[in-house]
């Protein structure tokens, strides 16, 4: 079992704040880190896919940043709105094979 | 829409009986994986399969099995089905180069009662 832990569990913020969360994983045997999000009554949809060590990704107001030897990944949200409340999951998958350990994922709630 | 099928969306079923979930993959890709979504759990792995060959395995109970058929499609078996069998049952696909990113379907969501 390849722990992957992410803090915090939930988080409710004000719009037009500015979030991150964290996500934990193995710092050996690493090949990729995953980041996706997951809305309610939907199902989780990929934002990041980074591989190497001080990648930064970016897509709109949300970022991730990447850290392979300590082993963590940070995802930012920028200006939260209402629409970016959701599940955000991170996974590990490791250089041994191909399937993703997930994280139990941060719970984003922004209110107006 | 992630282009990935999976039927049916709800399944409501006794303890001891079995059923089968089917999941069609997104056109183009080989690889199928099934992830079980239960209370408190985050996604847990159970399976891949790529081009019809079984891949990596995870915590799946050997009362669950899966194929992936020669039109790509996978099916997932449970069988003598429990009360804690009850999860979201996702299937995702992907086109099965490593750090690819997976497009996941709707879910099941299986009740045994």
């Amino acid at each position: 079992i390849l722990n992957v832990e992410q803090s915090p569990q939930s988080l409710h913020v004000q719009e037009g704040d500015s979030t991150n969360f964290t996500c934990s994983f193995p710092s050996s045997n690493f090949y990729a880190l995953h980041w996706y999000r997951w809305e309610t009554a939907k199902s989780p949809e990929a934002l990041f896919v980074m591989t190497l060590n001080g990648d930064e990704k970016k897509k709109g107001r949300i970022s991730a940043t990447l850290n392979t030897k300590e082993g963590y990944s940070y995802l930012y949200i920028k200006g939260s709105q209402p629409e970016d409340s959701a599940t955000y999951l991170c996974a590990f998958q490791p250089n041994s094979g191909y399937a993703l350990n997930f994280g139990k994922g941060t719970s984003l709630l922004v209110t107006p | 829409d992630s282009g990935v099928t999976q039927t049916p969306k709800h399944l409501i079923t006794a303890t001891g009986q079995r059923v089968t979930l089917r999941c069609s993959p997104r056109s183009g890709d080989l690889s199928v994986y099934w992830y079980q979504q239960s209370l408190d759990q985050g996604l847990q792995f159970l399976i891949q399969y790529y081009n019809g060959e079984e891949r990596a395995k995870g915590n799946i109970l050997e009362r669950f099995s899966a194929q992936q058929f020669p039109d790509l499609h996978s099916e997932l078996n449970l069988s003598s089905l429990e009360l804690g069998d009850s999860a979201l049952y996702f299937c995702a696909s992907s086109v099965a180069r490593k750090g690819e990113k997976l497009f996941f379907g709707s879910g099941t969501q299986l009740s045994v009662l």
